[in-house]
């Protein structure tokens, strides 16, 4: 089973300023056609889950362009660009090389 | 609308078994997976297994087989998670999610995206 791990925890952010947070694999998600198997999603409190970016860097439909998605084999990165109040719930990144796919942790971002 | 609508909330006694339902509609049901997630009061997210809508095949986590069925009824665009033997640690907000492939690779996991959730079913296990 690979292991997702999440950091920081919690992050507070002050509204229009950038975040990131970080996201490593115990196995590389790199498969051999060139993809990172690595989706991040948004939990806001109350909510299902909300896809931001699949295949490492893709934005999802309807996804700001302040969200992006980096890295490669292990280590990936989410990044907004410059934090909105809308912006505040749980992260969380999801392996889809192989079963079982796996969350992180989950990384808390709130206002500061 | 691309939507998933799920069952209601249920209470059930440990030892028992629940059903919950998830209706697709506004896209073609039989061509993707549905995905089970389970959420425990305040925790992270769970990942349960899935089934291909297109097929029937089902992949199940492990710590789950043995009490997890998921099945689908393509005349309805409905999936199902059945989980019996109820334990108290079953308690928790169970979500379905829709599953296509977005990189067509073949070997693995075929489905790398989970696009469109149910707003989540509560199941409560108590005596």
């Amino acid at each position: 089973e690979i292991v997702m791990t999440q950091s920081p925890l919690s992050l507070p952010v002050t509204p229009g300023e950038p975040a990131s947070i970080s996201c490593r694999s115990s196995q590389s998600l790199l498969f051999t056609n060139g993809y990172n198997y690595l989706d991040w999603y948004l939990q806001r409190a109350g909510q299902p889950p909300q896809l931001l970016i699949y295949l490492g860097s893709r934005r999802a439909s309807g996804v700001s362009d302040r969200f992006s998605g980096s890295g490669s084999g292990t280590d990936f990165t989410l990044k907004i660009s410059r934090v909105e109040a809308e912006d505040v719930g749980v992260y969380y990144c999801l392996q889809t090389l192989q079963t079982p796919l796996t969350f992180g942790g989950g990384t808390r971002v709130e206002i500061k | 609308q691309v939507q998933l609508v799920q069952s209601g909330g249920e209470v059930k006694e440990p030892g028992a078994s629940v059903k919950v339902s998830c209706k697709a509609a506004g896209y073609t049901f039989p061509k993707n997976a549905i995905g089970w997630v389970r959420q425990a009061p305040g925790q992270g997210l769970e990942w349960m297994g899935w089934i291909s809508t297109y097929n029937g095949n089902t992949n199940y986590v492990q710590k789950f087989q043995g009490r997890v069925t998921m099945t689908t009824d393509t005349s309805t665009s409905t999936a199902y998670m059945e989980l019996r033997s109820l334990r108290s640690d079953d308690t928790a907000l169970y979500y379905c999610s829709r599953g296509y492939s977005a990189s067509r690779r073949n070997g693995g996991n075929p489905w790398d995206v989970f696009d469109i959730w149910g707003q989540g079913t509560m199941v409560t296990v108590s005596s």
